[in-house]
């Protein structure tokens, strides 16, 4: 059975950081690509970053890019998120999700629970 | 930045048919994918590559594709069925995810 579980969430001021984890079992991890996908309160949902399998090519939202990263750490099956130059509206469930498969624009298969980032001060 | 556009609600009696649609520029080209989410819960994927559907989803989900939009069908609406239903496409790099903004499902 696929299992993610997210954590790292919290209360965070603006401008500050955090790094998220996910801890993926249940399959070969260094096999799939990996995606953060976020949902503001009462909002819809929100594609973050995604991460290749084995080549670590990363991709991001134009929202995030250049203040977050996705990494991977294929010995421990773990995905990332550091999250710097937070805003207010980076306020959200953040959750991990399995995919999508690249080569054939595929979907996010499996979900985690999510873990809440709170931005204020 | 590519967008899908769904409507914001739709509202259907029990036993009847609901259709939310989904539109979007590179759906011609780019598999389309729906999920259902329900209060303090993740997304469950219904719906794959625009109308195949997962094991495990009843057959009363279904989904089609008609050039720039795609639907999904949820015949014989039950009350379980009320959700938030989002699609989800690519751009046409392939590389750019998006979802659609959502559509809450009403079972009167």
């Amino acid at each position: 059975e696929v299992q993610l579980l997210e954590s790292g969430g919290g209360l965070v001021q603006p401008g500050g950081s955090l790094r998220l984890s996910c801890a993926a079992s249940g399959f070969t991890f260094s096999s799939y690509a990996m995606s953060w996908v976020r949902q503001a309160p009462g909002k819809g949902l929100e594609w973050v970053s995604t991460i290749s399998g084995s080549d670590g090519n990363t991709y991001s939202a134009d929202s995030v890019k250049g203040r977050f990263t996705i990494s991977r750490d294929n010995s421990k099956n773990t995905l990332y998120l550091q999250m710097n130059s937070l805003r207010a509206e980076d306020t959200a469930v953040y959750y991990c999700a399995r995919g999508p498969n690249i080569a054939a624009a595929g979907n996010f298969d499996s979900w985690g629970q999510g873990t809440l980032v709170t931005v204020s001060s | 930045s590519y967008e899908l556009t769904q409507p914001p609600s739709v509202s259907v009696s029990p036993g009847q048919t609901a259709r939310i649609t989904c539109s979007g520029d590179t759906l011609p080209k780019q598999y389309a994918y729906w999920y259902q989410q329900k209060p303090g819960q993740a997304p469950v994927v219904v719906i794959k590559k625009d109308s195949e559907r997962p094991s495990g989803i009843p057959e009363r989900f279904s989904g089609s594709s008609s050039g720039t939009t795609v639907t999904l069908t949820i015949s014989g609406v039950q009350a379980e069925d009320e959700a938030d239903y989002y699609c989800q496409s690519a751009d046409s790099s392939g590389t750019y995810w998006v979802f659609g903004g959502g559509t809450k499902l009403t079972v009167l």
